[in-house]
C-alpha cells in the first residue's frame, strides 16, 4: 500500500528558532501533499496544499510567511516553522493523494509532534 | 463555506453492542471518507464513499452514504476493545472531481467497554 513518511516524528525546540519538517512518498510520486495540524483531543485543520515545481497554497488564516512549505520533488514537501512560539505547539501532519478519479484517497504520515519551550 | 458535523463526540460502549456513528455536511460533495486515529498516532484510512447510496463494509465497520440528505453513518456491529479509536469523517470540498481538500469533523472517540 501507499506509504508516507514523516521525519522528525518528534521535536522539541526552544521559542525563536525554526524547525524543519520533512514528509515524503515512499512508494509513488505525489504532486500535490498536504499539511494538516492538530491540537490535542481536536481535529486536523488544513493548513495549506504544497504543489511540486509551484508556491504552496495556504488555507484563510495560516501565515504563509511563518509556515514555509517547499515541495522539492515529487515525493518531498518540506514545512519549516519560522521563529516558534509556543503556541505553534502542535501535531503536524502530512498527506498525499494517490490515484485518480473515483479511485483516488488521501494516505497520511505518521505525523510530527513539535514542543516548543 | 464547507461544515462537518459528527455525532456523537464520544461514545462509550459495552462489547457486544451495535451502534452508529452519524456524519452531516453542509454542501454538496463527491466524496467523503472515514479514517481512524489511535491515541498519539497519524490517521488510518477507513472507507472512501464515492457517491450516493454507497455502502462498503469492513469487519465490524460498515459506512453508507446518502447525498442528498449529504449523510453519512458509520455502523458498529458487536464492538470489541480493539475498535477504542478516535473516528473521524472528512468531505472533500471538491464538486464533480475531487480536489483533495478535506474538511474534518470532531471526531468521535470511542471508547469500547469489557
Amino acid at each position: 500500500g501507499a506509504v508516507v513518511s514523516q521525519h522528525p516524528s518528534w521535536v522539541i525546540c526552544k521559542s525563536g528558532t525554526s524547525v524543519k519538517i520533512e514528509c515524503r512518498s515512499l512508494d509513488f510520486q505525489a504532486t500535490t501533499m498536504f499539511w494538516y495540524r492538530q491540537f490535542p483531543k481536536q481535529s486536523l485543520m488544513l493548513m495549506a496544499t504544497s504543489n511540486e515545481g509551484s508556491k504552496a497554497t495556504y488555507e484563510q488564516g495560516v501565515e504563509k510567511d511563518k509556515f514555509l512549505i517547499n515541495h522539492a520533488s515529487l515525493t518531498l514537501s518540506t514545512l519549516t516553522v519560522t521563529s516558534a512560539h509556543p503556541e505553534d505547539s502542535s501535531f503536524y501532519i502530512c498527506s498525499a493523494g494517490l490515484g485518480g478519479g473515483a479511485a483516488d484517497t488521501q494516505y497520511f504520515g505518521p505525523g510530527t509532534r513539535l514542543t516548543v519551550l | 463555506e464547507l461544515k462537518v458535523e459528527q455525532n456523537p463526540l464520544f461514545l462509550s460502549m459495552q462489547e457486544g453492542k451495535n451502534y452508529t456513528i452519524y456524519c452531516n455536511y453542509s454542501t454538496t460533495s463527491d466524496r467523503l471518507y472515514w479514517y481512524r486515529q489511535d491515541p498519539g498516532k497519524s490517521l488510518e484510512s477507513l472507507f472512501v464513499l464515492l457517491s450516493n447510496g454507497a455502502v462498503k463494509q469492513e469487519g465490524r465497520l460498515m459506512a453508507s452514504l446518502d447525498t442528498k440528505a449529504r449523510l453519512s453513518t458509520l455502523h458498529i456491529t458487536a464492538a470489541v476493545h480493539d475498535l477504542s479509536a478516535t473516528y473521524f469523517c472528512a468531505v472533500d470540498r471538491g464538486s464533480g472531481g475531487s480536489n483533495y481538500k478535506l474538511t474534518f469533523g470532531k471526531g468521535t472517540l470511542l471508547t469500547v467497554n469489557p
